[in-house]
């Protein structure tokens, strides 16, 4: 059973690019969460998703930014038009819809904007 | 999502000390989970305690959480030089979303 898997593990963009950014949840999990890490800072939510719906977007910045989690494939985070101040990691994390159960953590994706 | 808050921000040790994390929060939780997360990698989950439970141990971990105080405590016992990462509580909410404070960052010195 692998584990959450985030690609790429590394992604560069220029300004004005777009970053799309993968999360395959582990199996049987139907939920997953988006969360951005500046560095030397803590994790900041951004997204929670089910499949087909997103749950909560509180942590999303309005322009620019959008998720999905789509019936098939992975979830995805997608980042319109960088700037420098989107460089950051990105972790995706997933769960199963049972109460008290641990969520599991991709290695994230290291987005550099230059 | 409202953040939890981990105490210290930064705590420096030597090498088979224990060590002392501790987390608040402010909402009603369902659980409360502990992770840690090493220089630049991913987060790997510690523990997860019910909001019915006081106290649980994993090894030379020891996690207590008292809900009427809405804190709990990370105790690692003879630390190692491996122990050296950030550490995470991450308090789940009655919505079933973890909530993250800015970690404590653990020094282990050899």
């Amino acid at each position: 059973n692998a584990g959450v898997m985030q690609n790429p593990r590394h992604l560069v963009r220029r300004r004005g690019q777009e970053a799309r950014l993968r999360c395959s949840p582990m199996k049987g999990h139907s939920h997953v969460y988006w969360y951005r890490q500046l560095p030397e800072e803590g994790l900041k939510f951004m997204v929670y998703l089910q499949k087909e719906n997103i749950i909560d977007e509180s942590g999303m910045p309005k322009e620019r930014f959008s998720a999905e989690f789509p019936k098939e494939g992975p979830s995805i985070l997608r980042i319109q038009q960088v700037v420098r101040g989107d460089s950051a990691a990105y972790f995706c994390a997933s769960s199963s819809f049972f109460e008290n159960t641990e969520a599991f953590f991709g290695q994230g994706t290291r987005l550099t904007v230059v | 999502s409202q953040q939890g808050e981990e105490d210290p921000q930064a705590l420096s040790i030597q090498e088979g000390e224990n060590a002392t994390m501790n987390c608040s929060y402010k909402t009603s939780i369902n659980n409360l989970q502990w992770y840690r997360q090493n220089s630049g990698r991913g987060l790997v989950h510690l523990i997860l305690i019910r909001s019915n439970e006081r106290e649980k141990h994993s090894g030379r971990l020891r996690v207590t959480l008292d809900t009427s105080k809405k804190s709990s405590s990370l105790l690692i016992t003879a630390s190692r030089a491996a122990d050296t990462a950030s550490y995470f509580c991450a308090p789940m909410d009655s919505n079933y979303q973890l909530i993250w404070g800015a970690g404590t960052k653990l020094i282990i010195k050899p």
